[in-house]
This record gives structure tokens, sequence and C-alpha cells, in this order.
């Protein structure tokens, strides 16, 4: 079974450009998560979607930060324009919806430099 | 709200030490309890988790114990290897919704 795919892996941009990353979730995964994980910390929820309906986006800095979901199945996040704090690795992660608490898969997550 | 402490790192041990990671939480209501592996290059992997209170979740030789008590998660093997060298993470979810809450990672470096 194919995993979590994202891309690109790396990007390296300036502040103030605009960046987008994009995420192919396990087929069958209704629900997907984007996660930020800042060197030496955890990584923190920014959105999640269940199918293409968006379910939490409470940490999500709405005013630099997009992310959408169309057909419920491929997401893509968006930053513009981007700061030096964002500065991060971009996790996507996708889970079954079966009513009981399901396992999050994660991919290889997309390492952002903004210099 | 949802936190998680965990033990800082990095922690180095020899091949064959015994392991403990201390993890602490604070929630509301009864949560679910995780632990997760970071290897090297790669992607987060859940290594074992516990649902209720005085559950045991273990994999791959790990163990970890659900204490309400003293809210506390802690991650132990008896016998670590160098392939366990990764960074792992404690992390939280509520009943009812699958946000998870991590702590901010302990890197685990095994020597031989």
């Amino acid at each position: 079974e194919a995993g979590v795919a994202q891309s690109p892996r790396y990007k390296i941009i300036e502040k103030r450009q605009s960046v987008a990353f994009w995420c192919n979730p396990i087929s069958g995964h209704a629900t997907l998560y984007w996660y930020q994980q800042i060197l030496g910390q955890g990584p923190k929820l920014l959105i999640q979607f269940q199918n293409n309906g968006v379910v939490d986006d409470s940490q999500l800095p709405k005013d630099r930060f997009s992310a959408e979901r169309l057909k419920g199945v491929d997401s893509t996040l968006k930053i513009q324009p981007a700061k030096l704090e964002d500065s991060a690795v971009y996790l996507c992660a996708s889970s079954l919806d079966d009513g009981a608490y399901n396992e999050q898969f994660f991919g290889p997550g997309t390492r952002l430099t903004v210099l | 709200g949802n936190s998680v402490t965990q033990m800082e790192g990095p922690v180095t041990l020899s091949e064959e030490a015994f392991l403990t990671i201390n993890c602490t939480y604070t929630a509301t209501g009864y949560p679910s309890l995780f632990w997760y592996v970071q290897y090297p290059g790669e992607g987060l992997q859940l290594l074992l988790k516990a649902t209720k209170a005085d559950d045991k979740g273990s994999n791959k030789g790990f163990e970890a114990t659900y204490r309400k008590e003293t809210t506390s998660f802690h991650l132990e093997k008896g016998s670590v290897q160098v392939s366990d060298s990764a960074v792992y993470f404690c992390a939280l979810a509520n009943f009812g919704n699958e946000k998870l809450t991590f702590g901010t990672g302990t890197r685990l470096t095994i020597i031989p």
C-alpha cells in the first residue's frame, strides 16, 4: 500500500515570496492533516480536513496560510507571503474515518527554509 | 488545554542498556496516549498506543503504561539496539477528536 506522498521534499525561498506544498493521502483515507514542525519542537496541527471540509483550522495563521482539499483527495498548503519564522518541516498525515480512533499515517514532510 | 511534557534530550546510551524516556501530560477528559518515532530521513511512525488507564502499549520491545494517577506515559525498553536511534515523540488525543498534541521530542542515540 502506498504511503502519504508529499512534494517537494525541500524548498528554499526568500521572505515575502510565496510557496505551495502538495500532499496525496493514502487511498481511501477521508481525514487529512497538515502539521508544522519547527526545529526542536513537536509537530503542531495547522489544519484538519474531513473529505473536502475543514474540521479544525484554529491554529492556522489565516493572514498568510491557506489550504484546500478539492475533491476530498489531494491537498495543497500555501504560504503567501512567507516570513523567516515559517522555516519548518511541513508534515501531511491521513487517517481513515470509521468512527473509532484511527492511526494517522505521516508523509516524509517538506523542509522549508525562508531566507 | 492539552499539553505534553517530555524528557529533554539528547539521550545517548550504549547498546543493550535500559531505556526510559519520561512523558507527562495535561488534558481534559480521558485522552488516548501515543509514542511516535521518527527514524533518520523518514516520516513519523506510530510506535505504540494506550487508550485507557492502566493499559500497556507495546511494540518492537518498547513498552509504555498509561498511568492516570501520575498523568504519565513513560517509554521503556530493556535492551536498546543501534537501530533504535531516532527521535521519539509522546502525544495525546482526546476521545472523539483525532487531533494530536505532541511533546517536543527526545533524540536517542545508541552507540555500539
